[in-house]
């Protein structure tokens, strides 16, 4: 069984609509939760980034994680052609003696947002 | 203040050939992180620097792959000999000192196509 499980996609909807991307874990030592979003032939770039369980939120995009449920999410509003990439969830924990930061990824969702 | 670069951006070969990878990490940065998406898979943790010194290479899949970090500045990874298994893309990422929940900035990546 994998870290970290995202469904692959790929999910494709129309500009406007609201967009909703989940992960979950098995790892309960996973402190630090990321969402990055990478265009084609881009490296993946930080979207949001929440600490422990809560919701944070920026513009038009909403991270939320449930630390009870290992589940986490990040919604996209109004959505926007420009949207349209890979997604990818990643996680990593406060164990210093066997991770130091590294980052364990889902294996990202892509979405297409049509005009 | 330039990202993290690295080259080449593509890089072909035939099986039992030598490559090397080259990531130069954001100015200042101490950590640095190789990790690689093979096809249909998730993005997956190689190995960490810290400055000069490899904190952790739990990722490394063999004693083919060999990473260095000299003077604690740019760092390579060399893939000797290449096998088929070892396409896929190859990304460096940077991050300031410490590592507790630090943001990583990914570069755009290594294309590695072995024959």
């Amino acid at each position: 069984q994998k870290e970290v499980e995202q469904d692959p996609g790929p999910l494709s909807v129309p500009e406007g609509a609201i967009v909703s991307l989940n992960c979950t874990y098995s790892n309960s030592a996973f402190q630090y939760f990321m969402w990055y979003r990478q265009y084609s032939r881009k490296g993946p770039e930080l979207l949001m980034y929440t600490y422990s369980s809560g919701n944070k939120e920026d513009g038009r995009f909403t991270a939320q994680v449930d630390k009870s449920s290992k589940y986490i999410s990040l919604f996209i509003r109004d959505s926007q052609p420009s949207d349209s990439a890979t997604y990818l969830c990643a996680m990593s924990d406060d164990a210093g003696g066997t991770s130091y930061g590294k980052l364990t990824f889902g294996q990202g969702t892509i979405l297409t947002v049509h005009p | 203040e330039a990202g993290v670069t690295q080259f080449p951006s593509h890089s072909v070969i035939e099986k039992g050939q030598t490559v090397t990878l080259r990531c130069d990490p954001i100015s200042g940065h101490d950590n640095l992180y190789w990790y690689r998406r093979v096809m249909g898979k998730e993005i997956k943790f190689l190995l960490h620097f810290v400055k000069e010194s490899k904190q952790d290479e739990s990722g490394m899949p063999n004693n083919r792959f060999l990473a260095e970090r000299t003077g604690g500045t740019y760092s390579t990874l060399k893939v000797q000999p290449a096998e088929l298994e070892d396409s896929g893309v190859y990304f460096c990422a940077s991050s300031q000192q410490g590592w507790r929940g630090n943001i990583q900035y990914f570069g755009a990546g290594t294309r590695l196509s072995v024959l």
